[in-house]
């Protein structure tokens, strides 16, 4: 199985404040690997896939970048409405594996 | 607008066997590039893949669970089932129902339903 590791598991930060998660992949992936945000009991929301790509209707502050085993999601001017879990994920290879998540927490 | 809706018991007693279904709507269970996955999520924890199926039928399953697992297809009823068997305590989960986009990712999720394994 490929085995994603993010970092950090959890962070603190302002309204306004630019927020970034990285995410490594355990072998190259290209850029197999999409994010999404999770609130407290709902389902996750993709917000970005193939690496950089914004998923329709999701806000441009939103971003990622990286390709092979080394990824960043980037938050550009934190908004409430953004406290939340993100998780990356690979769809490179069977088993889809998602990483642990990032605790987005108010500061 | 795809809509996902998982149904299925809350309450599964220890080594029987969960059994979940997943109703589309808005779209049809067998047009598009994509497939169907189950998903689960333990309180407090990560997500993890459990299997996914393409409407013709052809499954893949995550070898953690792959003994245990099966995911069928009714097109006819435009719905997808989920049967863990043998499950214990650590099968305590929300289990979602999403759909996926070839190399895209989950663009559609379910709202998940909690399933608690207990006698």
């Amino acid at each position: 199985d490929i085995q994603m590791t993010q970092s950090p598991s959890s962070l603190s930060a302002s309204v306004g404040d630019r927020v970034t998660i990285t995410c490594q992949a355990s072998q190259d992936i290209s850029n197999y690997l999409n994010w999404y945000q999770q609130k407290l009991g709902k389902a996750p929301k993709l917000l970005i896939y193939g690496a950089s790509n914004l998923e329709t209707g999701v806000p441009s502050r939103f971003s990622g970048s990286g390709s092979g085993t080394d990824f960043t999601f980037t938050i550009s001017g934190l908004q409430p409405e953004d406290f939340a879990t993100y998780y990356c994920q690979q769809n490179d290879k069977l088993p889809l594996t998602f990483g642990g998540g990032t605790k987005v927490e108010i500061k | 607008q795809v809509q996902l809706q998982e149904s299925g018991p809350g309450l599964v007693k220890p080594s029987q066997t969960l059994s979940l279904t997943c109703t589309v709507s808005g779209g049809s269970i067998s047009g598009g590039s994509y497939y169907w996955s189950w998903i689960r999520q333990p309180a407090g924890k990560g997500l993890e893949w459990i299997g996914r199926i393409f409407p013709g039928g052809s499954t893949n399953y995550n070898p953690s669970l792959k003994s245990r697992v099966t995911i069928s297809v009714d097109t006819s009823k435009n719905q997808f089932s989920l049967k863990l068997s043998s499950v214990t305590a650590a099968d305590t989960a929300v289990y979602y129902c999403a759909r996926v986009v070839g190399t895209t990712g989950i663009d559609y999720w379910g709202q998940g339903t909690l399933v608690t394994v207990s006698s």
